[in-house]
C-alpha cells in the first residue's frame, strides 16, 4: 500500500513536497522502482522521476524538471519523497506514488494521489 | 507531455468489442520496447491492465487482451461491461536522452 501525505496548496515559486509511506514492500527493495507520476488535463501523465536501490542508491529524472526537483528515500520511515522547487500554476496536477517492478518495468502499483494546487 | 497518440473516445454496447490503438515512434514502440495499458475509474488512480505488451495482471478478466506491432499497439476489450467505462492509456519506454517512460494520450471508452 502507498498512503501520501503533503499540502495541497502552494504558493508560486515556492517547493512542493509531498511523502509516499510505503506499507508490504520495502523502499530498499532490489527488484523494485519508487516513481512520482503527475497529471493534469494540460500534459496527461507525465513521469517525473525515480529512486532505486542496487547496492546504492540512484535517481533519474525527466528533463522537463531536472533542475527544479529531488527525489528521496528514507530507509528508517520506508518512505520517499518528492520535492519540486520554483513551481508556477503549470505544476498544478495530481501527483502520484508508483511502484515499478523491474521485471516488467510496468507501473503495477499507484498511490491514490493527491491534487497539488499553485496558486497565490 | 504525451508521446503516444490515441483516439479521444470509442464507445460501444453492451456485449460489443472495442479496440483502442496506440502509436508511437522509432524511439520508443518501435524500437522494441514493451507497451503496458492502464484503466482509470473516473475519480481514481491508474490501474495496471497489461503489461509487456499482452500480459494480464492477475485479477484483469480475460475479456481484456492486448498486442504489439511495429510502432503500434493496441487494447482490445470484449464482452463490453458498464463497469468498463473508464480512461484507457498506453505506456511505453521513451528515449532515456530525454525521458525515460512515455504516454498515451489517453481513450475515455464509453459504454452506450
Amino acid at each position: 500500500q502507498l498512503q501520501q501525505s503533503g499540502p495541497g496548496l502552494v504558493k508560486p515559486s515556492q517547493t512542493l513536497s509531498l511523502d509516499c509511506a510505503i506499507s508490504g514492500d520495502s523502499v530498499s527493495s532490489n527488484n523494485v522502482m519508487w516513481n512520482w507520476i503527475r497529471q493534469s488535463p494540460s500534459r496527461g501523465l507525465e513521469w517525473l522521476g525515480r529512486t532505486y536501490h542496487r547496492s546504492r542508491w540512484y535517481t533519474e529524472y525527466a528533463v522537463s524538471v531536472k533542475s527544479r526537483i529531488n527525489i528521496k528515500a528514507d530507509t528508517s520511515k520506508n518512505h520517499f519523497s518528492l520535492q519540486l522547487s520554483s513551481v508556477t500554476p503549470e505544476d498544478t496536477a495530481i501527483y502520484y506514488c508508483v511502484r515499478a517492478i523491474i521485471s516488467s518495468d510496468a507501473f503495477d502499483f499507484w498511490g491514490p494521489g493527491t491534487m497539488a494546487t499553485v496558486s497565490s | 507531455q504525451s508521446v503516444l497518440t490515441q483516439p479521444p473516445s470509442v464507445s460501444a454496447a453492451p456485449g460489443q468489442r472495442v479496440s483502442i490503438s496506440c502509436t508511437g515512434n522509432s524511439s520508443n514502440i518501435g524500437a522494441g520496447f514493451d507497451v503496458h495499458w492502464y484503466q482509470q475509474l473516473p475519480g481514481k488512480a491508474p490501474r495496471l491492465l497489461i503489461y509487456g505488451n499482452s500480459n494480464r495482471p492477475s485479477g484483469v478478466p480475460d475479456r481484456f487482451s492486448a498486442s504489439k506491432s511495429g510502432s503500434s499497439a493496441s487494447l482490445a476489450i470484449t464482452g463490453l461491461q458498464a463497469e468498463d467505462e473508464a480512461d484507457y492509456y498506453c505506456q511505453s519506454y521513451g528515449n532515456s536522452r530525454n525521458d525515460f517512460y512515455v504516454f498515451g494520450t489517453g481513450t475515455k471508452v464509453s459504454v452506450l
